[in-house]
C-alpha cells in the first residue's frame, strides 16, 4: 500500500513564525504535491515537484516554497506565517506512469 | 480555462435511497479523471480513475462514469457508512490535478 505520511497533524504557530511542512512517501514516486483546503474553495495547488531539486508552482504559491533534496521527501515552507495561511495542508505523491495521487492525513494549521 | 464543477454542494439521504453525484469539466484534452472520498479531517481516499468517454468503474456500491463533458457517481443502496465529501478530479496537460470543490453527502439510517 501507498504511504504518504505528514510531520504534523495539527500546528499551531505565531505571525512571522518560519514554518515546516514536511510530507514523505514510501512508493519511490517521482512527483509530490502540496495543496492546501478551505470551507468553500475546496482543494487548491500551492507547489509540485517532478524530481529531486525541482520545483513548479502551482495556483496560489504566494507566501510559499518548496524543498526537495531527496525522492521520498517534500518540504512546504511558510517564510513569514500569517493568519490567511491557517488552512488544512495536505501532500500528496503519484508516479509518473499511472497519475493517481495518493494523499497524507494533512496536517492543520493554525497561524495566531 | 480548466474548470472543474461538482454537483449538489450537499446531498441528504436515507439508508437505501440510491442516488447520482455530478462532476462536469472543461479541459483541453482530457487525459483522466479521478474520484476520490474525504472523511471528516482526514486526506482524501482514491476511488476511482476513468479515462475515457463510456468507460465505467465499479467498487461495491459506487460506480462511477464517464461521458465527454461530465462523469456521474452512482450510489446505489447507501448505508451511514458511505456518508463523506466526495471529491472529483480532472488531469490537466502539465500533469497535476484542477479538483471541485466537492459534494457531502449523508445517509441517515
Amino acid at each position: 500500500d501507498v504511504k504518504v505520511t505528514q510531520s504534523s497533524r495539527y500546528l499551531v504557530k505565531r505571525t512571522g513564525e518560519k514554518v515546516f511542512l514536511e510530507c514523505v512517501q514510501d512508493m519511490d514516486h517521482e512527483n509530490m504535491f502540496w495543496y492546501r483546503q478551505d470551507p468553500g474553495l475546496g482543494l487548491r495547488l500551492i507547489y509540485f515537484s517532478y524530481d529531486v531539486k525541482m520545483k513548479e508552482k502551482g495556483d496560489i504559491p504566494e507566501g510559499y516554497s518548496v524543498s526537495r533534496e531527496k525522492k521520498e521527501r517534500f518540504s512546504l515552507i511558510l517564510e513569514s506565517a500569517s493568519t490567511n495561511q491557517t488552512s488544512m495542508y495536505l501532500c500528496a505523491s503519484s508516479s509518473t506512469g499511472a497519475k493517481t495521487q495518493y494523499f497524507g492525513p494533512g496536517t492543520r494549521l493554525l497561524v495566531l | 480555462e480548466d474548470q472543474v464543477t461538482q454537483s449538489p454542494e450537499a446531498l441528504r439521504l436515507q439508508e437505501g435511497e440510491s442516488s447520482s453525484l455530478n462532476c462536469s469539466y472543461t479541459v483541453s484534452g482530457l487525459r483522466g479523471l479521478f474520484w476520490y472520498r474525504q472523511d471528516p479531517g482526514k486526506g482524501p481516499e482514491f476511488l476511482f480513475t476513468l479515462y475515457s468517454a463510456g468507460e465505467e468503474k465499479e467498487k461495491e456500491r459506487l460506480k462511477a462514469t464517464l461521458t465527454k463533458k461530465e462523469s456521474f457517481l452512482h450510489i446505489t443502496a447507501p448505508k451511514p457508512e458511505d456518508s463523506a465529501t466526495y471529491l472529483c478530479a480532472v488531469l490537466r496537460s502539465q500533469g497535476n490535478l484542477i479538483f471541485g470543490k466537492g459534494t457531502k453527502l449523508s445517509v441517515k439510517p
